[in-house]
């Protein structure tokens, strides 16, 4: 267990919708990564927080959102969804950034199915 | 920008075997590279990591890598092979300041054959 929380695990939607995936940290780490993962384009760095602030972006589409609130877990909010959008979108958590940043602990994932 | 490449997408080993997975990256400055591993159906697991300590780094499970700066390489090995080692192995890297997320290579599929 890496100690990093994300839910649902699943979630079946209709192209059109908005869905929103959440992620609670590991305890006592203040940054926040958002990875999608699919067939063709692999493991995409999306987007990072540090302590509430984004800090770096990857390649979010527009349509794609996120925010990370006071108490440090994040919200990945995804709408006028796609098929293509369908993927296992993981969280990640590290320490800190900068050399703090040299180990991130991944949660389980959140397979969304766009149909 | 950082970047890593791993060559071949599939490796098959007969269990007992060395297993032997390539990864290259691109940057003038040495990074921090790391190897991953995901289980199917599960999140991403550190193996082990660089950081500019040692150049042979030791991870879990029996596997290492060795940093060569001369070949821009960080492969990862593993004396001999067991069945539980079948899974997606990811190659990934960030800069040596740490101020960029981890860069992930596609990904190399382990199968370990009886």
């Amino acid at each position: 267990d890496s100690g990093v929380t994300q839910t649902p695990k699943h979630l079946i939607t209709a192209t059109g919708q908005r869905v929103t995936l959440r992620c609670s940290p590991r305890s006592g780490d203040l940054s926040v990564y958002w990875y999608q993962q699919s067939l063709d384009q692999g493991l995409q760095f999306l987007i990072q927080y540090y302590n509430g602030e984004e800090r770096a972006k990857g390649n979010i589409l527009e349509r794609f959102s996120a925010q990370q609130f006071p108490d440090l877990h994040s919200e990945l909010n995804l709408s006028s969804l796609e098929l293509g959008d369908s993927a296992l979108y993981f969280c990640a958590s590290s320490v800190g950034t900068g050399k703090l940043n040299t180990e991130a602990f991944f949660g389980q994932g959140t397979r969304l199915t766009v149909v | 920008a950082q970047s890593v490449t791993q060559l071949g997408s599939h490796v098959s080993v007969s269990e007992g075997a060395l297993v032997l997975l390539r990864c290259n990256y691109s940057s003038s400055v040495p990074p921090y590279l790391f190897w991953y591993v995901q289980y199917p159906n599960q999140g991403l697991q550190l193996l082990l990591k660089y950081t500019s300590a040692a150049t042979l780094v030791k991870g879990i499970n029996g596997f290492e890598a060795e940093f060569k700066k001369s070949e821009t390489s960080f492969h990862l090995t593993k004396p001999s092979a067991h069945m539980s080692d079948a899974a997606e192995y990811f190659c990934a890297v960030i800069s040596n300041s740490g101020n960029t997320p981890l860069v992930f290579g596609k990904g190399t599929r382990l199968s370990v054959i009886a």
